[in-house]
């Protein structure tokens, strides 16, 4: 199927760091992006990873990709209270189609 | 700043009266794009326009018509709206290349929700 699969919620310590997992179940999808979404908000592109990489780090965020197991995960360094939203993991399946995630939720703990 | 936007972001209407949700943009993106997304569920995609080729996809229902008049401006249309179409409905552009490219990424608008009494 098209199934991207992705745990409905994670609560974390403000401070801490956060790690959102994901399963996809294309293995030639080329683009793999995670997106944030915050209330009342569109998705907002946070940074995706090409299949051809393990790793991609941009500030806070860190991408890790294993493709043996088409697992996707987004750590999230020094978690703030800004950081509270839905993220939502996605497969580029052609170069019109991406597939989503249901998205997971993030709450930060005092 | 360039965007995509989207008009009205609230909107409600009553079972079986049409509705249509604007959206446009400054990117002057190519790809045009329309996802329902109901609450804890992922985006999904109703139809997208390349240019102006309409692509619907094979689940969309025949009540979600779409429009594109210019590369600026696309609509959704909801010809007889029922309870199951409340949702967020959001509209999203790319550029797409002539290879694939992150570039091809797409950009949200904020949305508009919508609702049926």
């Amino acid at each position: 199927g098209e199934d991207v699969e992705q745990s409905l919620f994670l609560s974390v310590r403000e401070g801490d760091s956060s790690v959102i997992n994901c399963t996809y179940t294309d293995s030639s999808s080329t683009y793999l992006y995670w997106y944030k979404q915050e209330p009342g908000a569109g998705l907002q592109l946070l940074t995706y990873i090409f299949s051809n990489m393990d790793m991609k780090q941009d500030q806070r965020l860190t991408v890790l990709l294993n493709k043996k197991d088409k697992h996707l995960s987004l750590r999230i360094a020094d978690t703030q209270t800004g950081d509270s939203a839905i993220y939502f993991c996605a497969e580029r399946k052609s170069a019109s189609k991406i597939i989503f995630g249901s998205g997971t939720r993030l709450s930060i703990r005092p | 700043d360039a965007m995509v936007i989207q008009n009205p972001r609230y909107q409600v209407t009553q079972f079986g009266k049409p509705v249509t949700l604007s959206c446009s943009q400054t990117l002057n993106h190519n790809v045009m794009y329309w996802y329902q997304q109901k609450s804890s569920q992922a985006p999904k995609l109703l139809f997208h326009y390349y240019d102006k080729d309409f692509n619907n996809e094979a689940d969309t229902p025949d009540n979600f018509q779409s429009r594109r008049p210019n590369t600026s401006f696309c609509f959704l249309d909801i010809r007889s709206p029922g309870l199951g179409d409340a949702a967020m409905y959001l509209c999203a552009t790319s550029r797409r290349g002539r290879s694939r490219s992150p570039t091809d990424t797409q950009y949200f608008g904020p949305g508009t929700r919508l609702t049926v009494l």
